[in-house]
């Protein structure tokens, strides 16, 4: 089975820091790894993933993801946090191998103070 | 605008009833996913179809049945309601236009069992 932990509910951040949003996961096999980005009252937008290739990988508005396979990591990072980026985050896993449904984390609130 | 269409937006019903929750998923998208989000449970993936074809399941109750028509758009139905079954739903597609796990997120069904 696969599954995803998010341990922090709320991140709070400065405009104009950097931001972090930490995700861990398990998975049997080679493990596709996402982000998804939700805003109140809307569904879920698609960030980034990893598949293969490089550990850091680069998103939608400029969030990028590195993934540490001995931490079994994939943490959500943006060098200047912006009022617009407050919202729910979601990282999700996928077996390579396996089936093509997504197992999210349970989220976690983003919250960047002007 | 993901192109996917879910109908209705907001459904209040009472305990015992049966509702249907309608969703078309972006033009050429075989698969279509159910979701359910709910504050203590988080993002839970309830069934895929694929093509007309059950691809995996979920957590998805017995009360809970699903079916994805020729046309590709998919009807989730929930009946025996029950209050803990008030959520949010959520339909996404993918196809082969897209990368494995890039699921496209339609709005979702608010459903409200009083």
């Amino acid at each position: 089975a696969q599954s995803v932990a998010q341990p922090e509910d709320q991140v709070n951040v400065a405009e104009g820091n950097p931001l972090t949003v930490k995700c861990t996961y398990s998975v049997s096999g080679n493990p596709y790894l996402f982000w998804y980005v939700q805003y109140p009252n809307r569904g879920l937008q698609f960030l980034l993933k990893y598949i293969t290739g490089d550990n850091l990988v680069k998103g939608s508005y400029g969030f990028e993801a590195e993934f540490n396979k001995s931490q079994t990591s994939f943490h959500l990072k943006k060098p200047s946090a912006l009022v617009s980026d407050s919202a729910l985050y979601f990282c999700a896993v996928r077996d390579g191998g396996g089936a093509d449904g997504l197992t999210f984390g349970k989220g976690t609130h983003l919250i960047i103070q002007p | 605008d993901s192109g996917v269409t879910q109908t209705p937006k907001h459904l209040i019903t009472a305990t015992g009833q049966r509702v249907t929750l309608r969703c078309s998923p972006r033009s050429g998208d075989l698969s279509v996913y159910w979701y359910q989000q709910s504050l203590d449970q988080g993002l839970q993936f309830l069934i895929q179809y694929y093509n007309g074809e059950e691809r995996a399941k979920g957590n998805i109750l017995e009360r809970f049945s699903a079916q994805q028509f020729p046309d590709l758009h998919s009807e989730l139905n929930l009946s025996s309601l029950e209050l803990g079954d008030s959520a949010l739903y959520f339909c996404a597609s993918s196809g082969t236009g897209t990368g494995p796990g890039e699921l496209f997120f339609g709005e979702g069904s608010r459903l409200t069992v009083l």
